[in-house]
């Protein structure tokens, strides 16, 4: 069974720097394109970054490009978030999700994890 | 940036309607379009994709169609299991989602 899940959120304030983890299970990790994918409370979704199989390729929407950065490590079959310069609107739900194809669609997704930017 | 519009916003069924969602690309994405849905609290379902295909698992009263630059999302006859908010995807550059269907009991 396909387990993703997502940890590292909290509260931070503005400017502040949080890391995100996801740990996958019940498929083979290093065989997948991974993504993260938010939703601000109350609202619809928004697609954040995604990373190749072996990480040789990564992407940005332009909304958290120069402050966030994607990696994993396909020995741990852990993907990662780090997000830096955090402003109020990236407060979310962070969700992890995997790439079937590479194409940038999702057939698993986390629960999703809390991430709250305020002072 | 391709943008994508859902309408309606929100709609009233009742189980066992026939209930159509659609979503507008402002601009050409081919059959590059995925459909989930989202209960409250709940991540995200895929349920179609590239437009028409069905994911496996879901079940066939749901339906996709469209290309280029007009889709829909078709559900055969309402479920009490199906009130939920519908998302639509571009994937053709990027991704880019709509801004959601909430389907309600009338």
């Amino acid at each position: 069974e396909v387990q993703l899940l997502e940890s590292g959120g909290g509260l931070v304030q503005p400017g502040g720097a949080l890391r995100l983890s996801c740990a996958a299970s019940g498929f083979t990790f290093s065989s997948y394109a991974m993504n993260w994918v938010r939703q601000a409370p109350g609202k619809g979704l928004e697609w954040v970054s995604a990373i190749s199989a072996a990480a040789i390729s990564t992407y940005y929407s332009d909304s958290v490009k120069g402050r966030f950065t994607i990696s994993r490590d396909n020995s741990k079959n852990t993907l990662y978030l780090q997000m830096n310069s955090l402003r109020a609107e990236d407060t979310a739900v962070y969700y992890c999700a995997k790439d079937p194809d590479g194409d940038l669609h999702f057939d698993y997704w986390g629960q999703g994890t809390l991430v709250t930017v305020s002072s | 940036d391709i943008q994508m519009t859902q309408s309606p916003s929100t709609l009233s069924a009742s189980v066992g309607d026939r209930v159509i969602i659609t979503c507008r690309a402002s601009q050409s994405i081919s059959s590059w379009l995925a459909w989930y849905q989202q209960k409250p609290g709940k991540a995200p379902k895929l349920l179609i994709y590239k437009a028409s295909s069905l994911e496996s698992g879901v079940p066939s009263r749901f339906s996709g169609s469209g290309s280029g630059t007009e889709f829909t999302l078709t559900i055969s006859s309402l479920q009490p299991d199906d009130f939920a908010t519908y998302y639509c995807q571009q994937y053709n550059t990027y991704s880019t989602f709509g801004g959601g269907t909430k389907v309600e009991i009338k």
